[in-house]
């Protein structure tokens, strides 16, 4: 139990697009999701903590219109990048908590701006 | 303002070595830690979670120890073998924030055969 899948894996994007991830939790309900960034060598930086049927927190400096969170129900939470540009090109990884705090992870999406 | 750091940064070992990876963090207020393992290109896997109340936790090869009132945490992995070779990760999910998970940096391994 305590799966989470991201759809698309990969994608690639002209510059200016916009792009929505989705990350879904297949055998619980998960009323927190959380979204994360992951450039390259780096580790995972926090983005913001999505709650179902409420606005999405975001961390500072992460931009709220650029990066649009909904999280429309207890199993889906979804990331929209508006306007992509190549800078934003980076692994994305969404990541559910199923009661308690522990976070259960998706496989990463693999964001590639043109 | 939490902050997790890993060193080193990068550990080359020759297979059959036993290895330490270290973890720190500033604040002291945490509800557990976590180590997870990052393969190239993929998403997190969750190796050992320590809560805030103990001191550590074994699995298989792998024992992590938490020291809080220091602010430390190990990761130790005995008889290293070439498929240990990935990214470790430490993590502290923040006290009373909703599960909020704060990232060390990371230790890529590469254990030679």
């Amino acid at each position: 139990g305590a799966v989470v899948s991201q759809h698309p894996s990969r994608v690639i994007c002209k510059s200016g697009t916009s792009v929505k991830i989705e990350c879904r939790s297949l055998d619980f309900q998960a009323t927190t999701m959380f979204w994360y960034r992951q450039f390259p060598k780096q580790s995972l930086m926090l983005m913001a903590t999505s709650n179902e049927g409420s606005k999405a927190t975001y961390e500072q400096g992460v931009e709220k219109d650029k990066f649009l969170i909904n999280h429309a129900s207890l199993t889906l939470s979804t990331l929209t990048v508006t306007s992509a540009h190549p800078e934003d090109s980076s692994f994305y990884i969404c990541s559910a908590i199923r009661g308690g705090e522990t976070q259960y992870f998706g496989p990463g999406t693999r964001l590639l701006v043109l | 303002k939490q902050e997790v750091t890993q060193i080193p940064a990068a550990l080359s070992v020759p297979e059959g070595e036993n290895l330490v990876l270290n973890c720190s963090f500033t604040d002291s207020a945490i509800y557990n830690l976590q180590w997870f393992r990052q393969d190239p290109g993929k998403g997190l896997t969750s190796l050992l979670l320590i809560q805030s109340s103990q001191r550590e936790q074994t699995s298989g090869r792998l024992n992590a120890s938490l020291d809080k009132s220091s602010g430390r945490s190990t990761l130790y992995i005995a008889a290293s073998q070439p498929g240990d070779s990935a990214t470790y990760l430490c993590a502290v999910t923040v006290y009373n924030q909703g599960g909020k998970l704060i990232f060390g940096q990371g230790t890529e391994l590469s254990v030679k055969p």
